[in-house]
């Protein structure tokens, strides 16, 4: 079955440090991965995919991941990070089809100033 | 450039109540659809999806239903509303993996 998991619900850092946060999924064919943001009452913003080719991508608003599938992970990196950062983060994976999306149950965000 | 719109913004229902929530796409032709639910401070739970016009399949079954009566056009509903269906409510459109989501709708069942 096809899961994602977000170890940590919330992580905190002060500005200017890097951030990663950390994503691994199970699935048992090639995954398509993705990262998005959501700002508090706000809906979904799209930051980065990884579908296939090089394991590093970059997304909007000076995001990277890194896809790992020696350890089936797909975490999110930014230095340095900036207070305007803080909001909940949500890593997901396609299947196959562009039928069906699983997200993780997403890490909350809070960079100090 | 594409759009997404939802309907309402919120809604304020009673248990056993009638729902329908609207979702229309703009600029975009033919585009895969995607009704998500969230619970408060949650995840996201993908609950239909359809790549054409009339065609719906249902992912996880929460006594609710969707349609797609246009191209254009994806609408959420449910004759009686539970409590359990309060939460926030995304409509979404693909374009090759990237899924662009819509402002939302909220609804709280009281």
């Amino acid at each position: 079955a096809q899961s994602v998991d977000q170890p940590d619900a919330h992580v905190t850092l002060s500005e200017g440090a890097s951030l990663e946060l950390r994503c691994s999924y199970s699935y048992s064919a090639a995954p398509y991965l993705f990262w998005y943001v959501q700002y508090p009452g706000q809906s979904l913003q799209f930051l980065l995919k990884y579908i296939t080719g090089d394991t590093v991508v970059k997304g909007t608003k000076g995001f990277e991941a890194e896809f790992r599938k020696s350890n089936s992970s797909f975490n999110l990196k930014k230095s340095p990070a900036h207070w305007s950062d803080s909001a909940k983060y949500f890593c997901a994976l396609g299947n196959t089809g562009y039928q069906n999306f699983y997200f993780g149950k997403g890490t909350s965000l809070t960079v100090i100033p | 450039a594409q759009t997404i719109h939802q309907w309402p913004v919120a809604e304020i229902k009673a248990v056993g109540s009638p729902l329908s929530l609207g979702c229309t796409i703009k600029g975009k032709s033919s585009p895969n659809l995607y009704w998500y639910w969230q619970a408060t401070g949650g995840t996201l739970q993908q609950l239909f999806y359809s790549i054409t016009v009339g065609q719906v399949e249902s992912v996880v079954q929460l006594n609710l239903s969707a349609s797609r009566p246009k191209d254009d056009q994806f609408i959420l509903s449910t004759e009686k509303l539970l409590l359990s269906h309060s939460g926030f409510y995304l409509c979404a459109w693909s374009l090759d993996w990237e899924q662009f989501f819509g402002p939302g709708t909220r609804l709280t069942v009281l």
